[in-house]
């Protein structure tokens, strides 16, 4: 089975610090994703990668970036926190011919 | 950009009541994937329909992809509690493993 970790289920930070958020999957999957999920608005693609050292600018970009030194992990970092990034994380994966997504267990941050 | 859109946004049925949650994409999709989250758990992987019209069975819930391959719909049929949670279309485009998802479907089941 696919493992897809994060490294946190519940942070809690204050405006302006940085965050970091890491995701690690265990099945060498080229592609991994970061989103970010609120009530109403689904989920929505902040950045992406489909290799090491790559990677995309998702649909919500702003406020964000990301890091991929590692196949197996991908990092995503909030330079200055802000109270509207207060939301659920939610890594994911794929590689098989389908492109499944497996989803981690999400990051819960509350930025106050 | 893709954009999908999933409506109801939510649904209330008693168990024992059908269900149905509704996908439109503004561009043609190469193919569609269907998600589930329950409640506070994470989305996971229910099937992916390539083919336009294609219809796909996985025991009560009954999955479509319209002939245009613009929408899809996900219908479930006598609803039992264990259905309760989110449910989630994302479209693929015509290139790249980058899924766009729907706003998604909260179902809750009364028993």
């Amino acid at each position: 089975d696919v493992k897809v970790t994060q490294s946190s289920r519940y942070l809690v930070k204050r405006t302006g610090e940085k965050v970091f958020l890491e995701c690690v999957q265990d099945m060498d999957h080229e592609n991994m994703f970061w989103y970010r999920q609120d009530p109403g608005l689904g989920l929505r693609l902040i950045y992406f990668s489909y290799d090491v050292k790559m990677k995309e600018k998702g649909d919500i970009p702003e406020g964000y970036s990301v890091s991929r030194e590692k196949k197996e992990r991908f990092s995503l970092i909030l330079e200055s926190a802000s109270t509207n990034q207060t939301s659920m994380y939610l890594c994911a994966s794929s590689g098989d011919p389908l492109y499944t997504q497996y989803f981690g267990p999400g990051t819960r941050l509350t930025v106050l | 950009g893709q954009q999908v859109m999933q409506i109801p946004q939510y649904q209330h049925v008693q168990e024992g009541e059908d269900f149905t949650t509704y996908c439109n994409s503004s561009t043609t999709l190469s193919n569609i994937q269907w998600y589930k989250q329950r409640p506070g758990g994470h989305p996971v992987f229910l099937i992916q329909l390539v083919k336009s019209g294609e219809v796909k069975k996985q025991k009560r819930l009954t999955f479509q992809f319209g002939e245009a391959k613009k929408n899809s719909s996900l219908h479930i049929t006598a609803t039992q509690t264990t259905d309760v949670g989110t449910y989630f279309c994302a479209g693929r485009g015509t290139s790249g493993s980058r899924l766009t998802f729907g706003e998604g479907t909260q179902l809750t089941v009364n028993p």
